[in-house]
């Protein structure tokens, strides 16, 4: 398995308090992606990473952010957490491919579960 | 963007069977093409994926192939498994590097 790993795996919490998600890597990879997972729904991507200090939004970034000041850590942050952000949040990286886009294999984390209460 | 759709949501088969899972996508500028496997509790992982140069691509039981003039890309698995039960979602994946997931198709076999 690729070095990844997220952290907390688990975490409860109360509606409006900061929960901030780490994934650690240790392949220096240049992309790294953030999804949720809810039933119905797939993956949905929520932030990426494609170099140091270089995120963009995903298809449901609001209520989110994220930060990447070195290779090895991109953080989600939830400055305000809701009940509608509950979900299974799963970091991917990736090498990419050599070109201009990431055209490579995703590998993702175990997960981690959030619930807001 | 990318918007990609995949069919159907949930496929059951009888063991032994052939399934099919179809995607369609949008970015015409797309060029890579995969198939990642869930099984029930753990992470996604690739399985198969095909560059926009080559129309089909095998890898034992299973398959995918591409139709670019269409925009869409299928997965194919042959003799199915009770093994191959898990979801299954194929992504696109934008110029800007924005790699967006099909919803997911639950494949069931059944003994």
């Amino acid at each position: 398995d690729a070095g990844i790993t997220q952290s907390p795996r688990h975490k409860v919490t109360e509606t409006g308090t900061p929960v901030t998600l780490r994934c650690h890597q240790t392949e220096n990879h240049r992309y790294m992606y953030w999804y949720r997972q809810d039933p119905g729904h797939g993956l949905r991507l929520i932030h990426y990473s494609y170099g140091v200090k270089d995120t963009d939004k995903g298809e449901v970034s609001d209520g989110y952010s994220v930060s990447r000041s070195k290779t090895e850590d991109f953080l989600l942050t939830l400055e305000s957490a809701t009940s509608s952000q509950t979900s299974v949040y799963f970091c991917a990286i990736s090498a990419g491919s050599g070109g201009t886009a990431n055209t490579g294999e995703l590998f993702f984390g175990e997960g981690s579960r959030l619930t807001v209460l | 963007g990318e918007n990609v759709e995949q069919h159907p949501s949930t496929l059951s088969v009888q063991e032994g069977d052939s399934a099919v899972i179809k995607c369609t996508y949008s970015d015409s500028a797309s060029n890579y093409f995969p198939w990642y496997k869930q099984e029930l509790g753990k992470r996604p992982q690739l399985i198969i994926d095909i560059r926009s140069n080559v129309g089909e691509k095998k890898d034992q039981r299973i398959a995918v192939t591409l139709n670019k003039t269409a925009k869409h890309f299928s997965l194919h698995i042959t003799e199915t498994q009770p093994e191959d039960s898990a979801v299954y979602f194929c992504a696109g994946y934008s110029s800007a590097s924005k790699i967006i997931f099909g919803s997911g198709t639950r494949l069931s076999i059944r003994p």
